[in-house]
């Protein structure tokens, strides 16, 4: 079965330093790979998904994500944090209408 | 309703009783979902349905859970003889269903078992 690995349980960064948050994932079939972000005490919101063409995916509130087969990974970055991107970041994986998430990764910017 | 509704938002219950959490999909949506997820924790799947057909429950811990979808659209867990260990957030999500539908998230039942 499709599974996802994230590296990296908790990661801190300054208002204004590169975010990158880390994913990995095993699919037996090309991949549709998806970044949700959980904020304190709501539901998981799409981030940005990735199904076929461009590798260089964009979302919303500035992040990205690259899709790189030969690494399998579906890294998360965003040039410059902002204190409002405090919160847990899933990635997930979909194969057949499948979709299994990753462990989480929370994300805390310093001011 | 615009989003998934999940109900109760609450829900405490004793050890032994059987609970019912109900999730209200997005209108529309195919694909149905269950998850349960712990504190600090990623969505651990349990179930999932297109239409009223489940797909996939092997994601279900034992037999003392089982989810329906009768009608294609509401749909039940259900824990029987619950146990502390079931105290968790279970989380609903719908999709459009097909390669690469977004899951759309309810803001979940926060159960606690006593």
């Amino acid at each position: 079965a499709q599974s996802v690995t994230q590296l990296g349980s908790h990661v801190s960064v300054s208002e204004g330093a590169l975010v990158l948050l880390r994913c990995n994932y095993s699919s037996s079939v090309p991949p549709y790979l998806f970044w949700y972000v959980q904020y304190p005490n709501q539901g998981l919101q799409l981030l940005l998904k990735y199904t076929t063409g461009a590798t260089l995916v964009k979302g919303i509130n500035g992040f990205e994500a690259e899709f790189k087969k030969s690494e399998t990974s579906f890294h998360l970055t965003k040039p410059s944090a902002h204190m409002s991107d405090a919160a847990e970041y899933f990635c997930a994986v979909s194969e057949d209408n499948d979709m299994r998430f990753g462990a989480g990764t929370r994300l805390t910017v310093k001011p | 309703g615009a989003g998934v509704s999940q109900s109760p938002r609450y829900k405490v219950t004793k050890r032994g009783q059987d609970v019912a959490l109900r999730c209200d999909p997005i209108s529309g949506h195919v694909s149905l979902y269950w998850y349960r997820q712990a504190l600090g924790q990623g969505p651990e799947f349990l179930t999932y349905f297109n239409y009223e057909a489940q797909q996939d429950k092997s994601g279900l811990p034992n037999d003392r859970f089982s989810a329906e979808r009768p009608e294609g659209s509401i749909s039940t867990l259900t824990i029987q003889r619950t146990e502390q260990r079931d105290s968790a957030m279970y989380r609903c999500a719908s999709s459009l269903g097909g390669e690469g539908s977004p899951l759309h998230f309810g803001n979940g039942t926060r159960l606690t078992v006593t």
